[in-house]
């Protein structure tokens, strides 16, 4: 199975951060998937999760600004992230959470998204 | 809450072992073995290295191992080879926020 991340690398201040996560060898039915960025000079951050089923939970931090959908036909799940700033700015991952062992074994390599007029 | 504590750097030569802590709290960390480790070669996507405290996936070496006592979880790495070299992230589940993560910790080989 492998993950690939897709969007646009630049995005406007006070707009909407939209990435596709493509999932490929594999069925997106029965796990979870998260999105999880990394900041420059900082560690990860966990950004929330989708259920293939469509049951999603979000860090209580991005909560009021962020969306997760799935798309189960196109094997795809996708983030939104609303009235973005500079600290948005950040690596977003994607990554499958194997929930038998409550970790993530399968990771994108990361897009970069620049927040800048 | 916050993200848990790692040293930002370590070092250490070939073939010798080096450990990398990650600290949290009673809240988090201290209460569930439900404790992750990465390893991320800039570029590249993370690796499991791993999970529930001392588990590791397959195909990850035996070089990797890891251990929890109290709020302190660490991850071990015994001989020390070149390819080590990368940042190492901890993840603990932390019930209201599912997910927390430490800041990082970049592990250089002499």
């Amino acid at each position: 199975v492998q993950l690939q991340e897709s969007g646009p690398g630049l995005v406007k201040p006070s707009e909407t951060l939209s990435l596709s996560c493509i999932v490929s060898g594999g069925s997106i039915s029965n796990y979870y998937w998260s999105w999880i960025r990394q900041s420059p000079g900082k560690g990860l951050e966990w950004i929330g999760y989708i259920y293939s089923s469509g049951t999603s939970n979000y860090n209580p931090s991005l909560r009021s600004r962020v969306s997760i959908s799935v798309d189960t036909s196109k094997n795809q799940f996708s983030l939104k992230l609303s009235s973005v700033t500079a600290a948005d700015t950040a690596f977003y991952f994607c990554a499958r959470e194997d929930s038998t062992i409550d970790a993530f074994d399968i990771w994108g390599q990361g897009t970069m998204v620049t927040v800048s007029s | 809450q916050s993200a848990l504590t790692q040293p930002a750097s370590v070092s250490g030569s070939r073939g010798q072992s080096i450990t990398i802590s990650c600290t949290g709290t009673s809240s988090d960390l201290g209460s569930f073995n439900l404790v992750s480790w990465y390893q991320h070669h800039p570029g590249k996507a993370p690796k499991l290295m791993i999970y529930e405290v001392t588990n590791r996936p397959s195909g990850v070496s035996n070089r990797f191992s890891g251990s929890k006592s109290g709020n302190t979880a660490s991850l071990t790495i015994s001989g020390l080879q070149a390819e080590d070299e990368a940042d190492y992230y901890c993840c603990s589940y932390a019930g209201t926020i599912p997910k927390i993560f430490g800041g990082g910790t970049k592990l250089t080989v002499l």
